[in-house]
């Protein structure tokens, strides 16, 4: 399998619920970012891991928990979230964190918080 | 800071005719631009990316771009629209580190 995978493609859970979501990339890359894309909002940058490290944390909530074991493997731990939380994640991958290397996305998982 | 802004949410054009979907940037430093397109309950994708090599940047799918400094755009354009073309385009520059910003999105509709 090539690319940069997500799993699961769709999510329903509950307020209280606990859920994770995962993604991997086969391409060899060195940085995973997790991007929120909201209807009628732009993409918003959440996280980005480059060699393992967390390096941005972009003001999000503490019920949203980044993991990244290895540079193939990014997870989302989710806990006690809201509605408004519902959205399509989007995973994405780079070579490396220079200014002009594009970034591979994940066919990304739809949450429904409920 | 850097900012994207991309005019029109909506653009539908007929079948075989040109597509242009428009993207102005704000960077206080030089710019890295890139056009994705996403189409439905999928992912994003490249279509191309300006470096500051040559200013008319060609893509996938006949798709290119000109980079015209003065005017801070970098329009996207193709000749003439399949009906698979219909999908959301997205513009993003290249912050001062390596943060992609997005635009909103233009949807774009193909009539047959």
């Amino acid at each position: 399998e090539t690319g940069v995978t997500q799993t699961p493609r769709h999510l329903v859970m509950g307020m209280t619920n606990k859920k994770s979501l995962k993604c991997e990339q086969h391409l060899g890359h060195n940085a995973m970012y997790w991007y929120k894309q909201s209807a009628k909002k732009p993409l918003e940058l959440m996280f980005v891991y480059n060699f393992k490290e967390q390096t941005e944390n972009n003001s999000v909530p503490s019920r949203f928990s980044p993991e990244c074991p290895n540079s193939s493997h990014l997870f989302l731990h989710l806990h006690t979230l809201q509605p408004e939380d519902s959205a399509l994640y989007l995973c994405a991958s780079s070579q490396d964190t220079r200014r002009n290397t594009e970034a591979f996305f994940g066919q990304g998982t739809r949450l429904t918080v409920v | 800071a850097q900012s994207v802004t991309q005019l029109g949410s909506h653009v539908s054009v007929s079948e075989g005719a040109l597509v242009l979907l428009r993207c102005n940037y704000s960077s206080s430093v030089p710019p890295y631009l890139f056009w994705y397109v996403q189409y439905p309950n999928q992912g994003l994708q490249l279509l191309l990316k300006y470096t500051s090599a040559a200013t008319l940047v060609k893509g996938i799918n006949g798709f290119e771009a000109e980079f015209k400094k003065s005017e801070t755009s970098f329009h996207l354009t193709k000749p003439s629209a399949h009906m698979s073309d219909a999908a959301e385009y997205f513009c993003a520059v290249s912050d001062s580190s390596y943060k992609l910003i997005f635009g909103s999105g233009t949807r774009l509709l193909v009539r047959p």
